[in-house]
């Protein structure tokens, strides 16, 4: 069984468009994140949500909006899609805040065109 | 402001070899020290951690070593192995804030 799973893996779209990327986790944890990934590999934290409720939030531009109907679920819909939003989106859980082992889904490979 | 700074960039060594990576840190409220593996393709994962109540811990082949006072770690591969290519993630936080930081990342490839 898959911990932390995402879909699509893949998302290929225009500029312009608004696309949504969901994560599911069956780990019972409690704190769930997005991460994004640019083509240096860099992992710069987008938001981190602890039993449902928005705990981080860095400077994203607010066409990213996180969604988390459960604890299991945190989805990421982004509205009108940029060049530069091309990236691997993970979405990651830990138990608790803070201090404690993150797992991390497979990612979304988003390419904007 | 990068948190965590990384180094070096990317390191190739021989089979057999013993890589270091480094990281160091600014902020003394850091408490919690893990280092992520990544292969191509996939998520990062928590290969071992640290807590500054001790200068080096092992697990394995992987050992970090930790300079509470010159807020440095590093990470030791031993007898590497190709199957030990992949990007390596070092990261710090408090361990009752609600994150840790990332370092760059470090591009590791093991020649056979």
């Amino acid at each position: 069984d898959t911990a932390v799973s995402q879909t699509p893996k893949y998302l290929v779209t225009q500029m312009g468009n608004d696309k949504s990327i969901k994560c599911e986790q069956n780990l019972g944890h409690d704190t769930m994140y997005w991460y994004k990934q640019d083509s240096k590999k860099f992992l710069k934290i987008m938001f981190s949500y602890n039993n449902k409720e928005l705990i981080i939030n860095e400077t994203v531009p607010n066409r990213f909006s996180p969604k988390s109907p459960d604890k299991a679920h945190l989805n990421l819909h982004i509205n009108s899609l940029e060049l530069g939003d091309s990236a691997v989106y993970f979405c990651a859980s830990s138990s608790r805040q803070g201090a404690s082992e993150q797992y991390f889904g497979p990612g979304t490979r988003l390419t904007v065109t | 402001q990068q948190q965590v700074k990384q180094s070096p960039q990317s390191l190739i060594v021989q089979k057999g070899g013993i890589p270091i990576i480094n990281c160091a840190y600014e902020n003394t409220a850091f408490d919690y020290f893990p280092w992520y593996q990544q292969f191509p393709g996939k998520g990062p994962a928590l290969l071992i951690a640290i807590r500054p109540d001790v200068s080096e811990k092992k697990e394995g082949r992987f050992t970090i070593s930790f300079n509470k006072s010159a807020k440095q770690f590093s990470l030791h591969i031993m007898d590497s192995q190709p199957g030990d290519s992949a990007t390596y993630f070092c990261a710090a936080g408090p361990s009752t804030g609600n994150q840790f930081y990332f370092g760059t990342g470090t591009s590791l490839t093991v020649i056979p």
